[in-house]
């Protein structure tokens, strides 16, 4: 069985400043990993993922999220927050034997920019 | 491309009524999903499908039903409907390759009064 936790369930960040989201995993197999965000009564929409290779992996809009095995963590970050980027994060995990390639999700963590 | 539609985005059902959700996608994906989102747990699967005729259950499908006779439809029924089903419906698809993001419909609101 796997399970996620996100470990804040609101971060309020001032406009520009860096934003950390942490996202920690557990697995009895190799798994692959999701960010998903959510506007404001929208559904949800795919940030970035980890499937193999560099650990390191980039979002379109300046977000970036690190593979780290050892700790099973999978932390979103951004170096300069907008307004915009105020909505709700998701981290989910899946893996190569899931059928149907179910994903599970974390609780979400709420971010709100203030200027 | 519409991508996921669900119909309605809103909706009150009192105690004991039973409704459809009705959800469907023109990608041609073959993998669909019902997930329900209450506050501060993310979201949970009620039920899948990988592909027409097949359907299994997910983490919490007790008080829903679902049918997939189409690829490009899946609807969730609730037959007596009670207060801890109010929530936020997410209906989504995806291609029936490892690994493929999943797409996500923008939800249906259902309050049971």
């Amino acid at each position: 069985a796997q399970s996620v936790t996100q470990l804040d369930s609101q971060v309020p960040v001032f406009e520009e400043a860096p934003v950390e989201l942490r996202c920690n995993y557990s697995s009895s197999v190799s798994v692959y990993l999701f960010w998903y965000v959510q506007y404001p009564n929208q559904g949800l929409q795919l940030l970035l993922k980890y499937l193999s290779g560099s650990t390191l992996v980039e979002s379109i809009n300046g977000f970036e999220a690190e593979f780290n095995k050892s700790q099973t963590s999978f932390h979103l970050r951004k170096p300069s927050v907008h307004i915009s980027d105020t909505a709700e994060y998701f981290c989910a995990v899946s893996h190569s034997r899931a059928a149907g390639n179910k994903l599970t999700f974390g609780g979400g963590t709420r971010v709100l920019v203030k200027p | 491309n519409a991508g996921v539609t669900q119909t309605p985005k809103f909706r009150i059902l009192k105690i004991g009524q039973s409704m459809t959700l009705q959800c469907a996608q023109d990608m041609n994906h073959n993998y669909m999903y019902w997930y329900r989102q209450d506050p501060g747990m993310g979201l949970k699967l009620i039920y899948y499908s990988v592909g027409a005729g097949i359907t299994d259950k997910g983490e919490v499908p007790n008080g829903y039903n679902v049918s997939r006779s189409t690829t490009e439809d899946f609807p969730l029924r609730l037959e007596l409907a009670a207060p801890s089903q109010t929530s936020v419906y997410f209906c989504a698809s995806s291609p029936d390759r490892a690994n493929q993001p999943q797409h996500f419909g923008d939800g249906t609101r259902l309050s049971i009064l």
